[in-house]
């Protein structure tokens, strides 16, 4: 049972590139979450879905975009990068149907736009 | 709609000393609270979780909160800081059946030896 895991682990990107952050879990967890952590404001949430084919906005969608083709996976893609972007991203994922709600995290991928 | 504020950025304490993180939110409707560890290049992992019944909740590694409804507070607090104990602390609010959480901005704990 390895939880949330993300790849890749860092990534430096060229501003006006794309790249996709996968993100895949292992505990049959219908939500699932991305959000990303700047300096001192705490996590935003960008994007979450609620099962698989379904998929909302979250605080900071902007420049986002994700699907969710199965339980398992929630990848989340950026076109054309901007230096706004430079952060790092958290997937987690939670079962809304046990009584606690808790999210679980993966590591996480550090992210840069020069 | 619900938000979390976390009074000061940075705390330092000397170790052996009382540990004690400030949590205060607003949310219409009585909400789960959370307290959440980021230990440096990691993910977030759960250190307590308020959802009903009992105020006072224990949580992993001796940290323990309370829900104090009037105060909406959910002050996070350890008797004896640990070197170990030096780590980036998230308070949490999620209203219940909700599928949010919203985080404070963090407080970041240094412990001297």
């Amino acid at each position: 049972n390895a939880g949330v895991t993300q790849t890749p682990k860092f990534r430096i990107l060229k501003i006006g590139q794309s790249m996709t952050l996968q993100c895949t879990q292992d505990m049959n967890h219908n939500y699932m979450y991305w959000y990303r952590q700047d300096p001192g404001m705490g996590l935003k949430l960008i994007y979450y879905s609620v099962g698989a084919g379904i998929t909302d906005k979250g605080e900071v969608p902007n420049g986002y975009n994700v699907s969710r083709s199965t339980t398992e996976d929630f990848p989340l893609r950026l076109e054309l990068a901007a230096p706004s972007q430079t952060s790092v991203y958290f997937c987690a994922s939670s079962n809304p149907a046990s009584l606690t709600d808790t999210q679980y995290f993966g590591p996480g991928t550090r992210l840069t736009v020069l | 709609a619900q938000s979390v504020t976390q009074l000061g950025s940075h705390v330092s304490v000397s170790e052996g000393a009382l540990v004690l993180l400030r949590c205060n939110y607003s949310s219409s409707v009585p909400p789960y609270l959370f307290w959440y560890v980021q230990y440096p290049n990691q993910g977030l992992q759960l250190l307590l979780k308020y959802t009903t019944g009992a105020t006072l909740v224990k949580g992993i590694n001796g940290f323990e909160a309370e829900f104090k409804k009037s105060e909406t507070s959910f002050h996070l607090t350890k008797p004896s800081a640990h070197m170990s104990d030096a780590a980036e602390y998230f308070c949490a609010v999620l209203i219940p059946w909700g599928n949010k959480l919203t985080f404070g901005g963090g407080t970041r704990v240094l412990v001297k030896p």
